[in-house]
């Protein structure tokens, strides 16, 4: 079975422009996850989808960040326009979805490593 | 708002000795998970921890849930190369609305 899939890898843009990054999750999860990690910190949540709909999306900078999960598959980060402080990586993660407040666990993609100059 | 600690951010140890990692939350959890991180990689799910008082074990890594659901501890026996890493805590608030990660703890192992 494919794993949750990324790309790009490495993205390397200078301020002010814009980036987006596509992930693909494990066929079947109608939970969907981004998140962001910097350099010796966990993974801090995004946005997360339940199937199409973004059912958690405060802690998304939406001044310049926006999301997209066309037909509850697929889904796009995008950033417009980068910052210096956007350089991170980007994390992907799907899961089954959650069961009566119960998170089931998470399947992570590779991320996508941002740099911004 | 829901915070979650791990102490400590470092470790390191000789081959074959034990570590523990302590993850401790600000409110009553609803369950707890635990990654592991390898360098370069990205988190790989370990475990999730429901009941008060849990116990489980994998092979070497013995996990433990408090019990009154904030604490929780990753405990390895005699540890290997291959447990190099970075592992995390995740705990759900009791109503289910979100995950929060631990910063991690690193862990180095010299043979």
């Amino acid at each position: 079975e494919a794993g949750v899939v990324q790309s790009p890898r490495y993205k390397i843009i200078e301020k002010k422009q814009p980036v987006a990054f596509w992930c693909n999750p494990i066929s079947g999860h109608n939970t969907l996850y981004w998140y962001l990690q910097n350099l010796g910190q966990g993974p801090e949540l995004l946005i997360r989808y339940e199937n199409e709909e973004a059912v958690d999306d405060s802690q998304l900078p939406k001044d310049r960040f926006s999301a997209e999960r066309l037909k509850g598959v697929d889904s796009t980060l995008k950033i417009q326009p980068a910052e210096l402080g956007d350089s991170a990586v980007y994390l992907c993660a799907s899961s089954p979805g959650t069961s009566g407040g119960t998170y089931n666990e998470q399947f992570f993609g590779p991320g996508t490593r941002l740099t911004v100059l | 708002g829901q915070q979650v600690m791990q102490i400590p951010q470092y470790q390191h140890v000789q081959e074959g000795e034990d570590f523990t990692t302590y993850c401790n939350s600000s409110t009553t959890l609803s369950n707890i998970q635990w990654y592991k991180q390898r360098p370069g990689g990205h988190p790989v799910f370990l475990i999730q921890l429901v009941k008060s008082g849990e116990v489980k074990k994998q092979k070497r890594l013995t996990f433990q849930f408090g019990e009154a659901k904030k604490n929780s501890s990753l405990h390895i026996t005699a540890t290997q190369t291959t447990d190099v890493g970075t592992y995390f805590c995740a705990g759900s608030n009791q109503a289910g609305t979100a995950l929060i990660f631990g910063k991690g703890t690193t862990l180095s192992v010299s043979s």
